[in-house]
């Protein structure tokens, strides 16, 4: 089983649109985690931290349950250019800053 | 922009050969991570180096080697280069290597192995 894992779309939604991204995650990476967004070939950068408690960042809502190993990100009404690669990225406990990242999610955003 | 710069942006090998990449760390970081990306997915880890010192490797052949210098600058080496190395290669670096602390990502090189 792969560490993180995530459906890999690709969603093609309009403008406007909310669109939830859904990933799981193993033990091996279960210290933090967070979302990147990656545009074409391009490197990742980071798009929010995911909380237990939950977290908005403007039209972006990340959840984490510990329960379940399963985290979400949730885009409201979506612009042309949240059209991207959604990486989910978990990190090992151990005590370095090492990065688990899933195989990312396409999402297309059209007129 | 991350103040992290690697060099060359794209490269072009053939099977067998040797390739070194280069990365700059930003101003005043002692860590730098280096990940492979294949087409499709997301980046794996390769190895980080801690002040000169490599600090955790993940599943890649001896083959796949490092170096960082006292500057903190680093270089990523592959020998003996297959077709599956095609990939583009990040370097990350970072204030220190504690699990807090934030990475900042190069624009990364596009190795492609023909």
């Amino acid at each position: 089983r792969k560490e993180v894992e995530q459906d890999p779309g690709p969603f093609n939604v309009p403008e406007g649109a909310t669109v939830a991204f859904n990933c799981t995650y193993s033990n091996s990476a279960s210290q933090s985690f967070f979302w990147y967004r990656q545009d074409c070939r391009k490197e990742p950068k980071l798009l929010m931290s995911v909380y237990s408690s939950g977290n908005e960042d403007g039209r972006f809502t990340a959840q984490l349950n510990r329960a379940s190993q399963y985290i979400s990100l949730l885009i409201r009404d979506s612009k042309l250019s949240d059209s991207a690669t959604y990486l989910c990225v978990g990190t090992p406990s151990g005590g370095y800053n090492k990065l688990i990242f899933g195989a990312g999610t396409r999402l297309a955003v059209h007129p | 922009e991350t103040g992290v710069t690697q060099s060359p942006t794209h490269l072009i090998k053939t099977r067998g050969q040797q390739v070194t990449l280069r990365c700059s760390s930003q101003s005043g970081h002692n860590t730098v991570s280096w990940y492979q990306q294949a087409l499709g997915q997301g980046p794996q880890f390769i190895f980080q180096y801690y002040r000169e010192e490599e600090n955790g490797r993940g599943n890649f052949p001896p083959r796949f080697s490092g170096l960082q210098f006292p500057n903190y600058s680093s270089e990523l080496n592959v020998n003996a280069l297959e077709l599956d190395d095609s990939a583009l290669y990040l370097c990350a670096s970072s204030l220190g290597r504690g699990e807090n602390e934030k990475l900042f990502f190069g624009s990364g090189t596009q190795l492609s192995v023909l």
